[in-house]
């Protein structure tokens, strides 16, 4: 069944640090690949997603993600962190029309 | 617009109470998803519609759980009877289609926060 994977529950960075959150996915054909953020309270919000070609994909609220196939990854970075970036990183596949299957998600603690 | 509103925010129920959950999408939408959200199982598809319809209802935990969509504007997930273990954050999210694009963003609400006692 198609999946992802994110190995780390939780990853505190320090303001201004660089920051990388891992994603692997498990899935046979070309997928659709996203990561949401979700601010404590809140629902989640679309931060960046890749269909297909560049595999480095731009996002909003400066981050980004690399698609690599052979390494079935598509981890999230941002170059500096901000306190405001606190929240839970979802990566998420979809396997099927209009359907996501999301990872368990990693908590960014960011300390001052 | 106003995103997708979910009322209410939380809700306090006792085992063996019906509880009903409501969602309004983004105008002009047509597909609605509701999710749950737990520490032990993260965030579940439960169920989706297209054009009001039930597409995919597989996520559905069980015949105590129901969900309805009378209208394009509005929807509902039903408890009843409601037990603790069903105590989570209920997702409602929409998105549109566009050119029959296999995905298409997916705007979330803010959830209902649901504590079964």
């Amino acid at each position: 069944a198609q999946s992802v994977t994110q190995p780390d529950i939780h990853i505190t960075v320090s303001e201004g640090a660089s920051l990388e959150l891992r994603c692997n996915y498990s899935y046979g054909a070309t997928p659709y690949l996203f990561w949401y953020v979700q601010s404590p309270g809140q629902g989640l919000q679309l931060l960046l997603k890749y269909f297909s070609g560049d595999t480095l994909v731009q996002g909003i609220k400066g981050f980004e993600a690399e698609f690599k196939r052979s390494q079935s990854s598509f981890n999230l970075r941002k170059p500096s962190v901000h306190w405001s970036d606190a929240a839970e990183y979802f990566c998420a596949v979809a396997p099927g029309f209009q359907k996501l299957v999301f990872g368990t998600g990693t908590r960014l603690l960011v300390s001052p | 617009d106003a995103g997708v509103i979910q009322s209410p925010r939380h809700e306090v129920t006792e085992m063996g109470q019906e509880v009903t959950l409501r969602c309004k999408p983004i105008s002009g939408h047509d597909y609605l998803f509701w999710y749950r959200q737990t520490m032990m199982r993260g965030l579940e598809l439960l169920i989706y519609f297209n054009n009001n319809v039930p597409i995919d209802d597989s996520g559905m935990p069980e015949d105590r759980f129901s969900a309805k969509m009378p209208n394009a504007s509005f929807s509902t997930l039903k408890i009843q009877p409601s037990e603790p273990r069903d105590s989570a954050v209920y997702f409602c999210a929409s998105s549109g289609t566009s050119g029959g694009a296999r995905y298409n963003e997916q705007f979330f609400g803010p959830g209902t926060r649901l504590t079964v006692l």
